[in-house]
């Protein structure tokens, strides 16, 4: 079955220290896979997809098929950062969301 | 915010009572979906639309009708509301599912609680 897992619910880092949301996926075939990112107060949206290899924000998350993970990196978080994290995959027509990450970076 | 939006915002019902959630959307995108949101489930697609008319069912569709009789609006309704079915429902559209064009853009969300 196509799963989307993140295994981590809450995720609390320190203004400035290194990020890594975790994201794991089982798929058959060549998975396109997604980060969506909610602010408070704000809609979800996309944050990147890792066909275009582009870093927004300053996140970059790369494609391991060998490990099946699409896992969020930023090497120094802010506190602007803070939101809720959702990977997620296509599957035909649907998007399959993982439960998501919430990000809190302290001041 | 791409143009999307849901109505109503709140909602509080009663057990047993019809329900209907409007999505409307002026970006005359051909799909639409309706997922809920709950902790600890993330996001799950309720049912979706590719076209007027064209709905297919999501990973929980049970208790939830939809309907498209037009481009711009998608409608979400609960049959017979049940607590179970408390929860933030939101509405998303994409031009494509590939390609590109496959980004879903989301309306602010419905906020229901079943009493």
């Amino acid at each position: 079955a196509q799963r989307v897992t993140q295994p981590e619910k809450l995720l609390s880092v320190f203004k400035g220290a290194p990020v890594e949301l975790k994201c794991n996926y089982s798929y058959s075939g060549s998975p396109e896979l997604f980060w969506y990112v909610q602010y408070s107060r704000q809609r979800l949206q996309l944050l990147l997809r890792h066909i275009s290899r582009e870093s927004i924000k300053g996140f970059t998350a790369d494609l391991n098929k060998g490990e099946t993970s699409f896992h969020l990196k930023k090497p120094f978080a802010q506190e602007e950062d803070s939101a809720m994290y959702y990977c997620a995959l296509i599957n035909t027509d649907k998007l399959i969301f993982g439960t998501g990450t919430r990000l809190q970076v302290f001041p | 915010d791409a143009g999307i939006t849901q109505s109503p915002r709140h909602k509080v019902t009663e057990t047993g009572t019809p329900v209907t959630l409007r999505c409307h959307q002026t970006e005359n995108h051909r799909y639409m979906y309706w997922y809920r949101q709950d902790p600890g489930h993330g996001l799950r697609l309720i049912h979706y639309s590719y076209g007027v008319k064209d709905t297919d069912k999501g990973e929980v569709s049970d208790g939830y009708s939809v309907s498209r009789s037009k481009t711009e609006d998608f409608l979400l309704t609960l049959e017979s509301a049940t607590s179970s079915q408390t929860s933030v429902y939101f509405c998303a559209i994409s031009e494509s599912t590939r390609g590109g064009r496959d980004t879903q853009y989301f309306g602010p969300g419905t906020r229901l609680t079943v009493l």
